[in-house]
């Protein structure tokens, strides 16, 4: 059984458009994170929730927006995408927000934005 | 604020040969530490951590790391390298005053060569 799964796996689209990546994690975690990976591989947090109240919101711009409809799931919607918003972006969990907890992270979505 | 650094972003090895990758940290706190590895097109899985306990760490796959605060280095070493270990490695730090979100350092892609 997966552990944290995302979908899709691949996203391409064109800019201005608005897209979706959903994640679902299945280990009963309460904390669930995003993360971007960018073209060099430099991976950054973006946000994380808790029990499905945000806790960390990085510099990330308005245009995402993510969404905990309960402890299982964090979804991470992008509005008017951008060529910089190419991407691997992943999502992880991890049992509660205890900083020696090891994050879980999902297989990644690559986005595409042309 | 906390910061990793990892030294030499390609290391390419002979497969038998010492596997040996560098990571110094930034911390104004006692710091937890993580080593992930990263294979190709997949999410990011844990190899161990350092949590205050034992300095030396043993991981999975025969790999380990030893924090050394003196020099504020957690470097991963495994005596033997396989061709299996072809991956990118990232070293992170837990950030306990921000939601137990991960800094990472900026990889290593590891070659190995038979």
């Amino acid at each position: 059984d997966t552990a944290v799964s995302q979908t899709p796996k691949y996203l391409v689209t064109q800019m201005g458009n608005d897209k979706s990546i959903k994640c679902e994690q299945n280990l009963g975690h309460d904390t669930m994170y995003w993360y971007k990976q960018d073209s060099k591989k430099f991976l950054k947090i973006m946000f994380s929730y808790n029990n499905k109240e945000l806790i960390i919101n990085e510099t990330v711009p308005n245009r995402f927006s993510p969404k905990s409809p309960d402890k299982a799931h964090l979804n991470l919607h992008i509005n008017s995408l951008e060529l910089g918003d190419s991407a691997v972006y992943f999502c992880a969990s991890s049992q509660d927000l205890v900083e020696t907890n090891e994050q879980f992270f999902g297989p990644g979505t690559r986005l595409t934005v042309l | 604020a906390q910061s990793v650094t990892q030294l030499g972003s390609h290391v390419s090895v002979s497969e038998g040969a010492l596997v040996l990758l560098r990571c110094n940290y930034s911390s104004s706190v006692p710091p937890y530490l993580f080593w992930y590895v990263q294979y190709p097109n997949q999410g990011l899985q844990l190899l161990l951590k350092y949590t205050s306990a034992a300095t030396l760490v043993k991981g999975i796959n025969g790999f380990e790391a030893e924090f050394k605060k003196s020099e504020t280095s957690f470097h991963l070493t495994k005596p033997s390298a396989h061709m299996s270990d072809a991956a990118e490695y990232f070293c992170a730090v837990s950030d306990r005053a921000a939601g137990n979100k991960l800094t990472f350092g900026g990889g290593t892609r590891v070659l190995v060569k038979p």
